[in-house]
């Protein structure tokens, strides 16, 4: 059974900093394109980064680009993704998700955990 | 951003037949880039619906069906249940922004 598990969300100030990491299981990892995905209260769906089986391609969003820093570790099937210069516009629930087999969707997510940015 | 278009909302008594649109650009649906569709319940993770514009992952009834035509895409649940009530959202690749877009997402009423 395919799981993702994110951890890492909390409470963080305007200009802070805070590391997600997302757990994979049940399938091979290292043969995915893996992305983080985010959700604002209310608000719609937004990828906000991906990143390729061997980490020789990745994408940031415009929202998050030079903030935002995805990375991956085959060896422990795990996702991260490391967000500095913290803003309130980045208050959101943050999903991990695996890119289909087929390419440019998402068939499994995690749970998501909660980033709330402010003072 | 979201460059995919839905209406915000829909609603259908149960056993009818419901529609929801999904209008991109030439630079996503209209390039050819497939769409695909999530059902987000209340609280919980988006689940994939639909991909590669009307295929169905394995435990996905039959009521729910996609399809595809130009810049428009669009997202049918026949026979309505009231455990349709959800978020639905349309979801593509857009060229120009070389990266995955959403649409705004529709919220589904059983009345």
């Amino acid at each position: 059974e395919v799981q993702l598990v994110e951890s890492g969300g909390g409470l963080v100030q305007p200009g802070g900093s805070l590391r997600l990491s997302c757990a994979a299981s049940g399938f091979t990892f290292s043969s995915y394109r893996m992305n983080w995905v985010r959700q604002a209260p209310g608000k719609g769906l937004e990828c906000v980064s991906y990143i390729s089986p061997s980490s020789s391609s990745i994408y940031y969003a415009d929202s998050v680009k030079g903030r935002f820093t995805i990375s991956r570790d085959n060896a422990k099937n795990s996702l991260f993704l490391q967000m500095d210069s913290l803003r309130a516009e980045d208050t959101a629930v943050y999903y991990c998700a695996r890119e289909g087999p087929m390419g440019n969707y998402f068939d499994y997510w995690g749970q998501g955990t909660l980033v709330t940015v402010s003072s | 951003q979201s460059v995919l278009t839905q209406p915000p909302s829909v609603s259908g008594a149960p056993g009818q037949r419901v529609t929801i649109s999904c209008t991109g650009s030439s630079s996503n649906l209209g390039a050819g880039y497939d769409v695909h569709w999530y059902q987000q319940l209340p609280g919980t993770a988006p689940k994939l619906l639909i991909y590669g514009n009307n295929n169905r992952p394995s435990g996905v009834p039959d009521r729910f069906s996609g399809s595809k035509s130009g810049t428009s895409a669009s997202l049918a649940i026949s026979g309505l249940q009231a455990e349709d009530e959800a978020d639905y959202y349309c979801q593509s690749y857009d060229s120009s922004l070389s990266g995955y877009v959403f649409g705004t997402g529709t919220k589904v009423t059983v009345l």
